[in-house]
């Protein structure tokens, strides 16, 4: 089946340290990439997306390439914030289809 | 302007009952789907509606669950003889016609718990 693994959390990491948040899938097909971010109180959004092997999503100084060799699509931050805090999650949505499928979920907590 | 909202914000129940939970899309959103999130996982997906019509179901866990969309605006998620399992978060999102794969806003969601 099309599932999504995450990196078990929670992480913690100090203000402006480097940040990588794994998350590899497994699909029938050729599925887009999303990496969805809920921050405390609010709802989840929409934070990158790769729609085909070897793009790089890209905002807010976060990164993820869709590397269909390895079946992964990992988050990077160069450096990380205060503000970073939140619960992040993997997700992949198949050619057809309007559902997505997301991975657990990885808490980051940054200290100051 | 206003985001996807949903009502009530909490809902506990007793086993057995019968529980109507209720989601807002952003206007002019044609697209409409409820997942469900249990504690330490991601949301799974539930149902997409297309305007009034279902276009998918094969998320619903079984034929306790029903959901509408009559006026192809607001959403009811309708669950009866509830289980303690039920108890979950209940996302709702939303997305225009035209939006890029994947791209959907969710609400904040709804807390039932069933005891």
């Amino acid at each position: 089946g099309n599932s999504v693994t995450q990196m078990e959390g929670p992480v913690t990491l100090s203000e402006e340290a480097f940040l990588t948040i794994n998350c590899t899938y497994t699909a029938t097909g050729y599925p887009s990439l999303f990496w969805y971010v809920q921050y405390p109180g609010e709802g989840l959004q929409l934070l990158l997306k790769a729609t085909k092997a070897d793009d790089k999503g890209s905002n807010k100084g976060f990164e993820a390439t869709y590397r269909k060799e390895t079946t992964s699509f990992h988050l990077e931050k160069g450096s990380v914030q205060v503000s970073d805090s939140a619960v992040y999650f993997c997700a992949l949505n198949l050619q057809g289809a309007q559902k997505l499928v997301f991975g657990q979920g990885t808490r980051l907590t940054i200290n100051p | 302007g206003a985001g996807v909202s949903q009502t009530p914000s909490n809902k506990v129940t007793e086993k057995g009952k019968y529980v109507e939970l209720r989601c807002d899309p952003i206007s002019g959103h044609t697209a409409l789907y409820w997942y469900r999130q249990s504690l330490g996982q991601g949301p799974e997906f539930l149902i997409y509606f297309q305007g009034t019509g279902a276009a998918d179901d094969s998320g619903l866990p079984n034929d306790r669950f029903f959901a509408v969309r009559p006026e192809g605006s607001v959403s009811t998620l309708k669950i009866q003889r509830t289980e303690r399992g039920d108890s979950a978060v209940y996302l709702c999102a939303s997305s225009p016609s035209l939006a890029g794969v994947g791209e959907q806003y969710f609400g904040p969601g709804t807390r039932l718990t069933v005891t």
